[in-house]
């Protein structure tokens, strides 16, 4: 079965550190990968997502991710957070069998930036 | 483009009532997921429907729990009767055939059970 595991639960940073937070996935198959973020209060949405290609995918935000097959990981990054960046972020997988779109989440990581 | 919508957005009810929360998808998208969030098990697929048949029930958690998608535009999470510990936000989400595989997801309906 699929699965996705985020390895941080909750990051504080101050404003203009580096992120990076981990998101490693369990699954045979090719897969579909994406980035969710939910701010507060708010409904999930789209930050990014790879299929195919290159593996470093650019986001909204000034937000990309890795996808490196080799170790099951799709970590996302960005260079210098915000006091908006405070949200909720998920990690997503889907198999391409079928193309149903049957998205698995991670736990999620809470990132709390400090101004 | 209206989005997705749920209704309620809040639901505060008493143990053992019926509690029955809404769904419109985005028109023209076939595929529509329930998903329900806690702190302790994060986001989770309740089920989820293609064309208005349901396909993958199997995240459901009890008999309880029970979803309908009558018609392209409008789904259905009900459970009844509710407890205590089926309190979370509950969201719809939806995709179409063919898209960029992105879900669109809705405010979500947080519900409470005392």
């Amino acid at each position: 079965a699929q699965s996705v595991s985020q390895h941080n639960h909750h990051v504080i940073l101050s404003e203009a550190a580096s992120l990076e937070l981990g998101c490693n996935y369990s699954y045979g198959g090719t897969v579909n990968l994406f980035w969710y973020v939910q701010y507060p209060g708010q409904h999930l949405q789209l930050l990014l997502k790879y299929f195919s290609g290159d593996p470093l995918v650019k986001g909204i935000k000034g937000f990309e991710a890795e996808f490196i097959k080799s170790k099951f990981s799709f970590n996302l990054r960005k260079p210098s957070v915000q006091w908006s960046d405070t949200a909720e972020y998920f990690c997503a997988v889907s198999s391409t069998r079928g193309n149903t779109g049957k998205l698995i989440f991670g736990q999620g990581t809470t990132l709390q930036v400090k101004p | 483009d209206a989005g997705v919508i749920q209704s309620p957005r809040h639901e505060v009810t008493e143990m053992g009532q019926e509690v029955t929360l809404r769904c419109k998808p985005i028109s023209g998208h076939d595929y529509l997921f329930w998903y329900r969030q806690t702190m302790m098990r994060g986001l989770e697929l309740l089920i989820y429907f293609n064309n208005n048949v349901p396909i993958d029930d199997s995240g459901m958690p009890e008999d309880r729990f029970s979803a309908k998608m009558p018609n392209a535009s409008f789904s259905t999470l009900k459970i009844q009767p509710s407890e205590p510990r089926d309190s979370a936000v509950y969201f719809c989400a939806c995709r179409r055939t063919g898209g960029t595989g992105e879900l669109f997801f809705g405010e979500g309906s947080r519900l409470t059970v005392l």
